[in-house]
This record gives C-alpha cells, sequence and structure tokens, in this order.
C-alpha cells in the first residue's frame, strides 16, 4: 500500500526560527516531491517541488530529498506568523496519481 | 501561474438532490484533472481522476454512479454528487496539472458542500 507520513505535529517555533517539517515514503519508485500550505478552510497552495536528491532552495525555504532513505523535508527559515498554517507533503507514485500525507500543523509564535 | 477556477465555493443541500460542482482551467488545457475530498482535520483523499474524452477513473471506495465525473473539454471538468446525504458533507476540491506528468498540480479553490 502506498503511504505518505508526516510528523503528526503540532508544531510550534518562535518567530524567526526554523521550522522542519519531515515526511517519508513507501513507494520507491516514487519521483516527485511536493509542499503544499494549506489554510484552515481554503485550498492547498503549492510551495515547492523536488525531484532530484539534495537541497532545493526559494527564499526561506529548502526542501530536501533523500531518494534512498525515501525521506523529503522541508526547512522553513526565519519563520513568520504569516507561516502558520498546515504543511502537506505530497508524493507522485510510480501510478502517476499524488498522495498526501495527513499534514503537519505549524504555529508560529510572535 | 497556472490557474484552475472552482464554482461554487460553498453550497448548501437537501438530502436527496443533486449538486453539480465545475472546475475550469483558466489558462491551459488539462486533459486529466483530479477530484479530492477532505474531511475536517484529515487530509486530502483522491476521489478519481477525469479524462478529457474518455470515462473517470474512480479510487477504492468511491461509488461512480454517486459521484458522476464529466471532462467535456479540455478545460472543464464537474463533478455531480447526486442523491446527497449528510455523510457527503465535505470539502471537495479539484486539481490539475499544468504541463508534463511530473508537473505540481494546481488546485481550484475548493467547493464546501454542507447537505442537510
Amino acid at each position: 500500500q502506498k503511504e505518505v507520513e508526516q510528523n503528526s505535529g503540532p508544531l510550534s517555533v518562535p518567530e524567526g526560527a526554523i521550522a522542519s517539517l519531515n515526511c517519508t515514503y513507501s513507494d520507491r519508485g516514487s519521483q516527485s516531491f511536493f509542499w503544499y500550505r494549506q489554510y484552515s478552510g481554503k485550498s492547498p497552495e503549492l510551495i515547492m517541488f523536488i525531484y532530484s536528491n539534495g537541497d532545493k532552495e526559494d527564499g526561506r525555504f529548502t526542501a530536501q530529498l533523500n531518494k534512498a532513505s525515501q525521506y523529503v523535508s522541508l526547512l522553513i527559515r526565519d519563520s513568520q506568523p504569516s507561516d502558520s498554517a498546515t504543511y502537506l507533503c505530497a508524493v507522485r507514485f510510480s501510478d502517476y496519481k499524488l498522495s498526501f500525507g495527513a499534514g503537519t500543523t505549524v504555529t508560529v509564535r510572535a | 501561474g497556472a490557474v484552475v477556477s472552482q464554482h461554487p465555493s460553498w453550497v448548501i443541500c437537501k438530502s436527496g438532490t443533486s449538486v453539480k460542482i465545475e472546475c475550469r482551467s483558466l489558462d491551459f488545457q488539462a486533459t486529466t484533472m483530479f477530484w479530492y475530498r477532505q474531511f475536517p482535520k484529515q487530509s486530502l483523499m483522491l476521489m478519481a481522476t477525469s479524462n478529457e474524452g474518455s470515462k473517470a477513473t474512480y479510487e477504492q471506495g468511491v461509488e461512480k454512479d454517486k459521484f458522476l465525473i464529466n471532462h467535456a473539454s479540455l478545460t472543464l471538468s464537474t463533478l455531480t454528487v447526486t442523491s446527497a446525504h449528510p455523510e457527503d458533507s465535505s470539502f471537495y476540491i479539484c486539481s490539475a496539472p499544468s504541463g508534463q506528468d511530473n508537473s505540481p498540480l494546481h488546485f481550484g479553490n475548493g467547493t464546501r458542500l454542507t447537505v442537510t
């Protein structure tokens, strides 16, 4: 069974700190990985995608992928109160369907 | 960027009635669209894959006769919840990839369905 697992949270960090979110997946054949942010009552919005092993940086966000360990993470640097949301890890499995983790709720304390 | 428009954003209906939700790709063509459902405090669950010009494919446990999907054109997919019941109350979200198979999904704003 294809699964995407995220640390359950909630994760509370002070403003300006680094928030670290983790995700593991079960299908070794997966090729594409995505992080979405979802505010309460809203639909998900894409933050980053990563296809290759290593780090990918975009502004305050860094995605890290390790296919051997079947692990993908998201770092949020200089966390802001507006970053408070639920972060969804999504993995495109070998059948091209996108599956989501349960999400990690992040709260940034001012 | 790629824009997916979903309508209506919310709807309240009575048990036994049907509700149609529209999903449009505004600035790109989408031969495939995906319909997700999200219950409170849960993650998105894929319901079905909508294919332009052919039948939709449904995930295990999703009743195809209850959730009718029509992909009428390269920019429009509709989901009709037939004979709605209170347990169908949920947040329905459509999405479409803007490019190749590897491309990210872009989501509509979602439809909050409440069945009374």
